[in-house]
Parts: C-alpha cells; structure tokens; sequence
C-alpha cells in the first residue's frame, strides 16, 4: 500500500532562516507527490506537485520541494522563511489507480516561524 | 467568490440524527471529492465524482453515509444515524484536467460535531 510519513509534528525555524519539512513515501513504482498548505480557518491550498522530470520542482509562495528516489524523500524547502509561512503543512502521494486524485496525505506538520 | 463553498461552515448535532453538507465547486470542474480530516491527522479519501457519476467509495463509507452530486453541479453528503466517532472536518475538493495530474482546490470545510 503507498502511504507518506511526515516525521515531524512541528518545526521551529526563525524568520529569515531557511526551512525545511520532512516527508518521506512509500509507493510501488514512480510516484506523483504533492505538497498543501493549511492555514486556520482555511481549505488546503496546493503547493507544488512532482510527476517526473527535475528532481527540483518549485511552487507557490517561494516553496520547493527536492524529489530524491533514492531516500524516498520529498522534503519541502524555503531558502528565507516569513512569519505568514506559519501554518500545517500536508504531503501526499497518488494512488496510482483510477487516474484521478485520491490522495493519501501524511499528518501534517505545523510549521512555526517566529519573528 | 471563484472557489470550492462550503456550508455549513460548523454542525453540532445529537447522536443519531441525520445531517446533509453542501458543496458547490469550481463552476468548470468537473471532478468533485469528499475528504475527512480528523484531529492531528491528514486528510482522508471518501468519494470521488466525475460529473455526475461517483466512481469510487472509500471503505470508510459506512451505509450511512451517502453523497449525490445530480447534475453534475453541486454535492450533498448525508450522514444518517450520527455517531460520535462520526465527528471530523468534511472538505470537498474539485479539480479539472489539464492533461496532467491535476491539482485539487479544496473548499473550508465542514466542522461536525456529534454530541
């Protein structure tokens, strides 16, 4: 079964520093991965997406995120984190049948940025 | 307001009555999801519609649980016979294809509360 693993409940970083959140998959070939975005009182809001292609895919709000098969890691990046940046943070991978988006989500990280 | 709505926004209801949640998606969508999302956990597949058709069920669908989406517009899901293991955030999602693996747009939410 694919599933995604979010190692980390809550990240600390201070503001102007960079910033990463962890997230590792476990899938049965390629995988289509995917980061949301979760502020309070708030629908999820899509960060970014790999497919295929470069390992480096970049997204919204400044957000990247590196794909690495060989760690099976999609951790997501930020080279100067904002205050605003704080909120929960969601990977989730694709079922690959169906050819729709039913998404297996990880358990979110809070991601705090302190002034 | 061009994004997925949701109402209502919050529902407290006693155990063992029913409760009906709309969602209204991306007018040009036609791909149409339910989600739950319970305390500290990611969000979790319920059901998917193309236009009208709903093409998958979770398991986690009990036989209480039903979602329409006539017309291929708007959805409704109904839970009958609330139970307080019922009680989560119900998030619709909508999509359209774009040729690709396509993003989601969720809507805020729907906050149940069985008492």
């Amino acid at each position: 079964a694919q599933s995604v693993a979010q190692p980390e409940d809550q990240v600390n970083v201070a503001e102007g520093n960079p910033l990463t959140v962890k997230c590792t998959y476990s899938v049965s070939g390629n995988p289509y991965l995917f980061w949301y975005v979760q502020y309070p009182n708030r629908g999820l809001q899509f960060l970014l997406k790999y497919i295929t292609g470069d390992n480096l895919v970049k997204g919204s709000y400044g957000f990247e995120a590196e794909f690495n098969k060989s760690q099976t890691s999609f951790h997501l990046k930020k080279p100067s984190a904002l205050v605003s940046d704080s909120a929960l943070y969601f990977c989730a991978v694709r079922e690959r049948s169906g050819g729709y988006n039913k998404l297996i989500f990880g358990a979110g990280t809070r991601l705090a940025v302190h002034p | 307001d061009t994004g997925v709505s949701q109402d209502p926004r919050h529902k407290i209801t006693k155990r063992g009555q029913n409760v009906t949640f709309r969602c209204d998606p991306i007018s040009e969508h036609n791909r149409l999801y339910w989600y739950r999302q319970t305390l500290g956990q990611g969000p979790e597949f319920l059901t998917y519609f193309q236009n009208e058709a709903q093409l998958e069920k979770s398991r986690l669908l009990s036989d209480r649980f039903s979602a329409e989406r006539p017309k291929g517009s708007f959805s409704t899901l109904e839970i009958q016979r609330t139970e307080q293991g019922d009680s989560a955030m119900y998030l619709c999602a909508s999509s359209l294809p774009e040729g690709g693996v396509e993003k989601l747009f969720f809507g805020s939410g729907t906050q149940l509360s069985v008492l």
